[in-house]
């Protein structure tokens, strides 16, 4: 089955500067990547995924980059913020008729200080 | 709010008791998944259902089963249970088919005694 790798598994940044996580996958078949962020004792929020038609993704201060040949991915948040602190989690997919279960990494507990 | 919604957000129970754990998806939504979080295990897929149908199943335990109701509603019930069945457990929506973006409801947080 599928398998990711997520790190850090911590990561501290000033607040202003850029963060960013990097997640491996092993099953060349997975085409669907989000991430989550998921603040202390609240439910995993969908922020930003990517489909691999496609290389780079951007929405605001994040983007996702994904490279199929070395089946790795990254989440980069600029200009972070206090906001921004809490736990982000990356996952693959293989998303067929049969079914869409996430593998998820382990996650990054990122600290943003102001 | 995802829309997705789940009950009871807490539930505290002995070893060897059953509970039974509620999600109705969004509106809309046909597919439902289940994931366990614990501190050692992360984010763990246990089920799909689509529109009633059991899709896909990943390592759950024989003493776990889920169904999705006529309403798409999806219960999920453990048994038998046991101190490391201790987690939050998180439903999750999605439109259903392919390449489709999951929601995930508050979760129910289950301590077992």
């Amino acid at each position: 089955g599928e398998n990711v790798e997520q790190h850090p598994s911590t990561l501290s940044v000033q607040e202003g500067d850029s963060a960013v996580i990097k997640c491996t996958y092993s099953d060349s078949a997975s085409n669907y990547f989000p991430w989550y962020k998921q603040e202390l004792g609240k439910r995993p929020q969908l922020i930003i995924d990517i489909r691999s038609n496609v290389g780079e993704k951007k929405d605001q201060r994040i983007a996702v980059t994904l490279n199929k040949t070395a089946k790795h991915f990254s989440l980069h948040i600029t200009e972070t913020q206090p906001e921004d602190s809490a736990v982000y989690f990356c996952a693959a997919s293989r998303v067929q008729a049969a079914g869409n279960k996430l593998t998820f990494g382990g996650g990054t507990r990122v600290l943003v200080k102001p | 709010d995802s829309g997705v919604t789940q009950t009871p957000k807490h539930l505290i129970t002995a070893t060897g008791q059953r509970v039974t754990l509620r999600c109705s998806p969004r509106s809309g939504d046909l597919s439902v998944y289940w994931y366990q979080q614990s501190l050692d295990q992360g984010l763990q897929f246990l089920i799909q259902y689509y529109n009633g149908e059991e899709r896909a199943k990943g390592n759950i335990l024989e003493r776990f089963s889920a169904q999705q109701f006529p309403d798409l509603h999806s219960e999920l019930n453990l048994s038998s249970l046991e101190l490391g069945d201790s987690a939050l457990y998180f439903c999750a929506s999605s439109v259903g088919g392919q390449q489709d973006e999951q929601y995930f409801g508050p979760g129910t947080r289950l301590t077992v005694t």
